[in-house]
Protein backbone atom coordinates (compact mmCIF):
# COMPACT_ATOMS: atom_id res chain seq x y z
CA UNK A 1 0.00 0.00 0.00
CA UNK A 2 0.84 4.13 -0.79
CA UNK A 3 2.33 5.66 1.96
CA UNK A 4 3.70 9.24 2.48
CA UNK A 5 6.54 10.38 4.95
CA UNK A 6 6.08 13.61 5.90
CA UNK A 7 10.04 14.73 7.49
CA UNK A 8 9.27 17.06 9.38
CA UNK A 9 6.24 17.56 11.66
CA UNK A 10 6.75 21.63 12.63
CA UNK A 11 8.95 23.46 10.61
CA UNK A 12 9.36 27.30 12.34
CA UNK A 13 10.76 30.47 9.79
CA UNK A 14 11.38 34.18 9.60
CA UNK A 15 8.94 36.18 7.45
CA UNK A 16 10.31 36.50 3.82
CA UNK A 17 13.02 33.73 4.56
CA UNK A 18 12.88 30.50 2.30
CA UNK A 19 11.37 27.34 3.28
CA UNK A 20 11.44 23.82 2.33
CA UNK A 21 8.85 20.93 4.20
CA UNK A 22 9.88 17.49 2.66
CA UNK A 23 7.54 14.71 1.18
CA UNK A 24 8.87 11.33 0.38
CA UNK A 25 6.06 8.31 -0.87
CA UNK A 26 6.57 5.18 -1.10
CA UNK A 27 7.18 3.81 -5.12
CA UNK A 28 4.68 2.64 -7.34
CA UNK A 29 5.10 2.77 -10.98
CA UNK A 30 2.81 5.41 -11.31
CA UNK A 31 1.63 8.00 -8.73
CA UNK A 32 -0.18 11.18 -8.59
CA UNK A 33 0.92 13.24 -5.83
CA UNK A 34 -0.79 16.57 -4.56
CA UNK A 35 -0.02 18.92 -1.28
CA UNK A 36 -3.02 20.65 0.58
CA UNK A 37 -3.14 23.57 2.89
CA UNK A 38 -5.27 23.85 5.96
CA UNK A 39 -5.60 26.59 7.97
CA UNK A 40 -6.71 27.20 11.61
CA UNK A 41 -10.46 25.47 11.93
CA UNK A 42 -11.05 24.94 8.30
CA UNK A 43 -10.93 22.14 5.45
CA UNK A 44 -7.90 20.89 3.33
CA UNK A 45 -7.50 23.67 0.47
CA UNK A 46 -4.97 21.96 -2.42
CA UNK A 47 -2.50 24.05 -3.34
CA UNK A 48 -0.97 22.50 -6.05
CA UNK A 49 -0.38 18.54 -7.87
CA UNK A 50 1.37 16.70 -10.20
CA UNK A 51 -0.56 14.41 -12.48
CA UNK A 52 2.13 14.12 -15.65
CA UNK A 53 4.62 16.31 -17.93
CA UNK A 54 6.88 18.87 -16.32
CA UNK A 55 8.11 17.61 -13.16
CA UNK A 56 8.13 21.66 -11.91
CA UNK A 57 4.51 22.69 -11.11
CA UNK A 58 3.65 26.19 -9.08
CA UNK A 59 0.39 27.61 -7.48
CA UNK A 60 -0.78 30.65 -7.52
CA UNK A 61 0.46 32.10 -4.48
CA UNK A 62 4.16 31.12 -4.69
CA UNK A 63 4.31 27.55 -3.69
CA UNK A 64 6.54 25.17 -6.05
CA UNK A 65 6.82 21.57 -5.65
CA UNK A 66 8.96 19.40 -7.96
CA UNK A 67 8.47 15.54 -8.91
CA UNK A 68 11.73 13.76 -8.32
CA UNK A 69 10.87 9.94 -9.42
CA UNK A 70 14.65 8.59 -8.54
CA UNK A 71 14.27 9.97 -5.40
CA UNK A 72 10.42 9.17 -4.86
CA UNK A 73 9.86 12.87 -3.31
CA UNK A 74 7.75 15.76 -3.84
CA UNK A 75 9.43 18.51 -1.64
CA UNK A 76 7.36 22.20 -1.41
CA UNK A 77 9.32 24.84 -1.63
CA UNK A 78 8.69 28.90 -1.43
CA UNK A 79 11.29 31.44 -1.70
CA UNK A 80 10.04 33.91 0.65
CA UNK A 81 7.02 32.88 2.71
CA UNK A 82 4.54 35.52 4.78
CA UNK A 83 2.99 35.66 7.91
CA UNK A 84 -0.90 34.67 6.35
CA UNK A 85 1.63 31.17 5.06
CA UNK A 86 0.96 29.83 8.57
CA UNK A 87 -0.88 26.63 7.95
CA UNK A 88 -0.43 23.14 8.61
CA UNK A 89 0.68 21.85 5.19
CA UNK A 90 -0.41 18.35 4.27
CA UNK A 91 1.88 15.74 0.62
CA UNK A 92 -0.97 13.30 -0.36
CA UNK A 93 -0.60 10.76 -3.27
CA UNK A 94 -2.77 7.98 -5.06
CA UNK A 95 -1.46 5.27 -7.35
CA UNK A 96 -4.11 4.84 -10.53
CA UNK A 97 -6.64 2.65 -10.31
CA UNK A 98 -9.11 2.53 -7.31
CA UNK A 99 -7.05 3.97 -4.52
CA UNK A 100 -8.07 6.87 -2.18
CA UNK A 101 -5.72 9.64 -1.28
CA UNK A 102 -3.46 8.99 1.06
CA UNK A 103 -1.97 11.26 3.37
CA UNK A 104 1.05 12.50 5.21
CA UNK A 105 0.94 13.20 8.51
CA UNK A 106 1.04 16.93 7.78
CA UNK A 107 4.02 19.55 8.58
CA UNK A 108 2.70 22.77 10.94
CA UNK A 109 4.53 25.99 8.93
CA UNK A 110 5.27 28.71 11.83
CA UNK A 111 6.63 31.72 10.60
CA UNK A 112 7.66 34.37 12.60
CA UNK A 113 7.58 37.90 12.16
CA UNK B 1 -21.01 27.63 -6.61
CA UNK B 2 -21.52 25.90 -4.02
CA UNK B 3 -18.56 23.29 -2.33
CA UNK B 4 -18.85 20.15 -0.19
CA UNK B 5 -20.90 21.09 3.37
CA UNK B 6 -20.57 19.03 6.21
CA UNK B 7 -23.36 19.52 9.20
CA UNK B 8 -23.37 19.32 11.84
CA UNK B 9 -19.97 21.37 12.45
CA UNK B 10 -19.71 20.34 15.77
CA UNK B 11 -21.23 17.27 17.45
CA UNK B 12 -20.91 16.30 21.47
CA UNK B 13 -22.06 12.51 22.25
CA UNK B 14 -21.10 10.18 24.95
CA UNK B 15 -19.53 7.34 24.60
CA UNK B 16 -21.82 4.16 23.67
CA UNK B 17 -24.36 6.13 21.58
CA UNK B 18 -24.21 6.54 17.83
CA UNK B 19 -23.27 9.71 15.83
CA UNK B 20 -24.62 10.81 11.99
CA UNK B 21 -22.32 13.07 10.11
CA UNK B 22 -23.50 14.12 6.67
CA UNK B 23 -22.27 15.24 3.68
CA UNK B 24 -23.34 17.33 0.36
CA UNK B 25 -20.76 17.08 -2.83
CA UNK B 26 -20.15 19.42 -5.20
CA UNK B 27 -22.40 19.87 -7.85
CA UNK B 28 -21.97 17.55 -10.27
CA UNK B 29 -19.83 15.56 -8.44
CA UNK B 30 -20.58 11.71 -8.12
CA UNK B 31 -17.46 10.11 -5.62
CA UNK B 32 -17.35 11.17 -1.77
CA UNK B 33 -14.57 9.97 0.52
CA UNK B 34 -14.83 10.54 4.35
CA UNK B 35 -11.49 10.83 6.41
CA UNK B 36 -10.80 11.27 10.00
CA UNK B 37 -8.73 13.68 11.22
CA UNK B 38 -7.20 12.51 14.98
CA UNK B 39 -4.92 15.12 17.10
CA UNK B 40 -1.38 14.21 15.55
CA UNK B 41 -2.47 11.03 13.25
CA UNK B 42 -2.88 12.95 9.85
CA UNK B 43 -5.55 12.14 8.07
CA UNK B 44 -6.77 8.13 7.69
CA UNK B 45 -8.77 7.47 5.20
CA UNK B 46 -12.44 6.21 6.15
CA UNK B 47 -14.45 5.17 3.19
CA UNK B 48 -15.04 5.92 -0.04
CA UNK B 49 -18.62 6.19 -2.44
CA UNK B 50 -19.07 6.63 -6.11
CA UNK B 51 -22.85 6.03 -7.53
CA UNK B 52 -23.62 4.82 -4.54
CA UNK B 53 -21.80 1.72 -3.90
CA UNK B 54 -18.71 1.73 -1.39
CA UNK B 55 -15.69 1.25 -3.52
CA UNK B 56 -12.99 1.37 -0.74
CA UNK B 57 -12.74 1.24 3.08
CA UNK B 58 -9.92 2.09 5.44
CA UNK B 59 -8.36 0.03 8.32
CA UNK B 60 -11.47 0.94 11.09
CA UNK B 61 -13.86 -1.68 12.41
CA UNK B 62 -17.32 -2.03 11.64
CA UNK B 63 -18.80 0.38 13.43
CA UNK B 64 -17.77 2.99 11.01
CA UNK B 65 -20.07 2.60 8.15
CA UNK B 66 -21.95 4.81 5.76
CA UNK B 67 -23.68 5.39 2.43
CA UNK B 68 -24.76 7.56 -0.34
CA UNK B 69 -28.30 8.79 -1.74
CA UNK B 70 -29.17 8.76 -5.16
CA UNK B 71 -28.45 12.53 -4.89
CA UNK B 72 -24.25 11.95 -4.73
CA UNK B 73 -24.89 13.24 -0.60
CA UNK B 74 -23.56 10.53 1.86
CA UNK B 75 -23.70 9.90 5.10
CA UNK B 76 -21.22 8.48 8.04
CA UNK B 77 -22.57 6.80 10.94
CA UNK B 78 -20.43 5.48 14.11
CA UNK B 79 -21.59 3.27 16.53
CA UNK B 80 -21.08 2.07 19.57
CA UNK B 81 -18.56 5.51 20.00
CA UNK B 82 -15.35 5.05 22.03
CA UNK B 83 -13.61 8.58 23.40
CA UNK B 84 -10.93 7.82 20.85
CA UNK B 85 -13.46 8.10 18.11
CA UNK B 86 -12.86 11.70 19.18
CA UNK B 87 -12.18 13.85 15.88
CA UNK B 88 -12.00 16.28 12.51
CA UNK B 89 -14.57 14.31 9.89
CA UNK B 90 -13.85 15.44 6.61
CA UNK B 91 -16.16 14.42 3.42
CA UNK B 92 -14.13 15.56 0.11
CA UNK B 93 -15.75 14.80 -3.56
CA UNK B 94 -14.68 14.34 -6.73
CA UNK B 95 -15.76 14.33 -10.18
CA UNK B 96 -15.66 10.73 -10.92
CA UNK B 97 -12.29 9.12 -9.70
CA UNK B 98 -10.16 10.98 -11.93
CA UNK B 99 -6.45 11.51 -11.18
CA UNK B 100 -7.67 14.73 -9.99
CA UNK B 101 -7.43 15.72 -5.98
CA UNK B 102 -10.33 16.27 -4.17
CA UNK B 103 -12.55 19.22 -2.47
CA UNK B 104 -12.75 19.42 0.92
CA UNK B 105 -15.58 20.12 3.40
CA UNK B 106 -14.51 22.22 6.73
CA UNK B 107 -15.41 19.08 8.58
CA UNK B 108 -17.11 17.57 11.59
CA UNK B 109 -16.06 18.25 15.13
CA UNK B 110 -17.04 15.20 16.90
CA UNK B 111 -16.34 15.16 20.94
CA UNK B 112 -16.99 11.80 22.66
CA UNK B 113 -17.55 12.47 26.60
Amino acid sequence: AQSVTQLDSQVPVFEEAPVELRCNYSSSVSVYLFWYVQYPNQGLQLLLKYLSGSTLVESINGFEAEFNKSQTSFHLRKPSVHISDTAEYFCAVRSSGNTPLVFGKGTRLSVIA
Amino acid sequence: EAGVTQSPTHLIKTRGQQATLRCSPISGHTSVYWYQQALGLGLQFLLWYDEGEERNRGNFPPRFSGRQFPNYSSELNVNALELEDSALYLCASSQGHREGGYTFGSGTRLTVV
